[in-house]
């Protein structure tokens, strides 16, 4: 999974409590991506990064935050997790912008009761 | 809104028989690239097409792109269980926001029998 790894690799929380996964690469690549995926619906675009402190919306981040303070990490909060965010989600990371090729992570499964 | 739609959405095939999956997007893109999902693992790089591209092969993967059609194809040729998994086309376009970044597909599951 080229130096990429995600934590928790599962995780179950209750309705309302925060929550934080965590990505962290040893690859030095400037982008950092997170997606979730869910049936139907393949991997949706949460937030990405450009690079420390510079992060930018996705297609689906209500509900969601990020850090980015240094290069190999990249955190996904959910503030007040809610039984819709059941969901497993993947950190990607890229050399650069120009759409090239990412490297995922193995994946973190979150179950919100 | 997904950019990349693929198709079928299941396929089922025997061993050494090819595969063709079909990917239909909405804008223009710089490139697309295919990549495979085996069941519980992250998504693995497979082959970037670019716009100017029109045709692109990596050893039993054939990738063509039509870019008046806003379509793709994979074909991979003599199919083998290993191959079993879910593959996805992802677009490279910009964002909302002018950056870019990649939109996947919901993917094309794809059974080969021994």
């Amino acid at each position: 999974d080229a130096g990429i790894t995600q934590s928790p690799r599962h995780k179950v929380t209750e309705t309302g409590t925060p929550v934080t996964l965590r990505c962290h690469q040893t690859e030095n690549h400037r982008y950092m991506y997170w997606y979730r995926q869910d049936p139907g619906h393949g991997l949706r675009l949460i937030h990405y990064s450009y690079g420390v402190k510079d992060t930018d919306k996705g297609e689906v981040s209500d509900g969601y935050s990020v850090s980015r303070s240094k290069t190999e990490d990249f955190l996904l909060t959910l503030e007040s997790a809610t039984s819709s965010q059941t969901s497993v989600y993947f950190c990607a990371i890229g050399r650069d912008t120009r759409g090239e090729t990412q490297y995922f992570g193995p994946g973190t499964r979150l179950l919100v009761l | 809104s997904q950019q990349g739609e693929e198709d079928p959405q299941a396929l089922s095939i025997q061993e050494g028989e090819n595969a063709t999956m079909n990917c239909s997007y909405k804008t223009s893109i710089n490139n697309l690239q295919w990549y495979r999902q085996n069941s519980g693992r992250g998504l693995v790089h497979l082959i970037l097409i670019r716009s100017n591209e029109r045709e692109k092969h990596s050893g039993r993967l054939r990738v063509t792109l039509d870019t008046s059609k806003k379509s793709s194809s994979l074909l991979i040729t003599a199919s083998r269980a290993a191959d079993t998994a879910s593959y996805f086309c992802a677009t490279d376009a910009p964002t909302d926001t002018g950056r870019r970044a990649l939109t996947f597909g919901s993917g094309t599951r794809l059974q080969v029998q021994p």
